[in-house]
């Protein structure tokens, strides 16, 4: 079946440890990509984005992501992580086949806490 | 604030029972999303609407759901007849004109309904 599959469910770090996320989707042809984030107690917030071109993307707060298109892929990473990252990230593709453009494929998310 | 409102904020009901949910987009954004999320998962794609016209529904929304969008602006979820298995958080997003084919999505802060 499609879908997107982000491999971790929990991750617990330190501060100033590096970070990165993995997501995978398993849809063919074109796709947008994106990450949110859902900080505790707030909405889901766009974190970066890639529509094409550098498959290394950059957003907010530090965070980068890694388009590979051979690997379906498209993980997250943080150099250093601060407390305040604590959160839940959400991978989500936006297919473009059969007018798929309108809607994101959501993964289940990751939930992040960062220890001081 | 500007972004996607949605009310109410919490809704318990009791089962069989009727809600109605809104969502009032960003202001001149003509595309409008909603989505519904359970515990431990990502949002699942519900509905879409350009302008008034719903253009896409999933096969999650059942004969017991119906949205609308009548004048282009605001819409309303309905749920008739509740189910326990309708408890989740259903969220709205909306995204602006067409600017190329890149459909970046801004998320109100959810309906968190609870059937009992």
């Amino acid at each position: 079946a499609q879908s997107v599959s982000q491999h971790n469910h929990h991750v617990i770090l330190s501060e100033a440890a590096s970070l990165e996320l993995g997501c995978n989707y398993s849809y063919g042809g074109t796709v947008n990509l994106f990450w949110y984030v859902q900080y505790p107690g707030q909405h889901l917030q766009l974190l970066l984005k890639y529509f094409s071109g550098d498959p290394l993307v950059k957003g907010i707060k530090g965070f980068e992501a890694e388009f590979i298109k051979s690997k379906f892929s498209f993980n997250l990473r943080k150099p250093s992580v601060q407390w305040s990252d604590t959160a839940e990230y959400f991978c989500a593709v936006n297919p473009w086949f059969s007018g798929g453009y309108n809607k994101l494929i959501f993964g289940a998310g990751t939930r992040l806490a960062v220890h001081p | 604030d500007t972004g996607v409102s949605q009310d109410p904020r919490h809704k318990i009901t009791k089962r069989g029972q009727n809600v109605t949910f809104r969502c009032d987009p960003i202001s001149e954004h003509n595309r409008l999303y909603w989505y519904r999320q359970t515990l431990g998962q990502g949002p699942e794609f519900l509905t879409y609407f350009q302008n008034e016209a719903q253009l896409e529904k999933s096969r999650l929304l059942s004969d017991r759901f119906s949205a609308e969008r009548p004048k282009g602006s605001f819409s309303t979820l309905e749920i008739q007849r509740t189910e326990q298995g309708d408890s989740a958080m259903y969220l709205c997003a909306s995204s602006p004109r067409d600017r190329g084919l890149s459909y970046e999505q801004y998320f109100g802060p959810g309906t968190r309904l609870t059937v009992t």
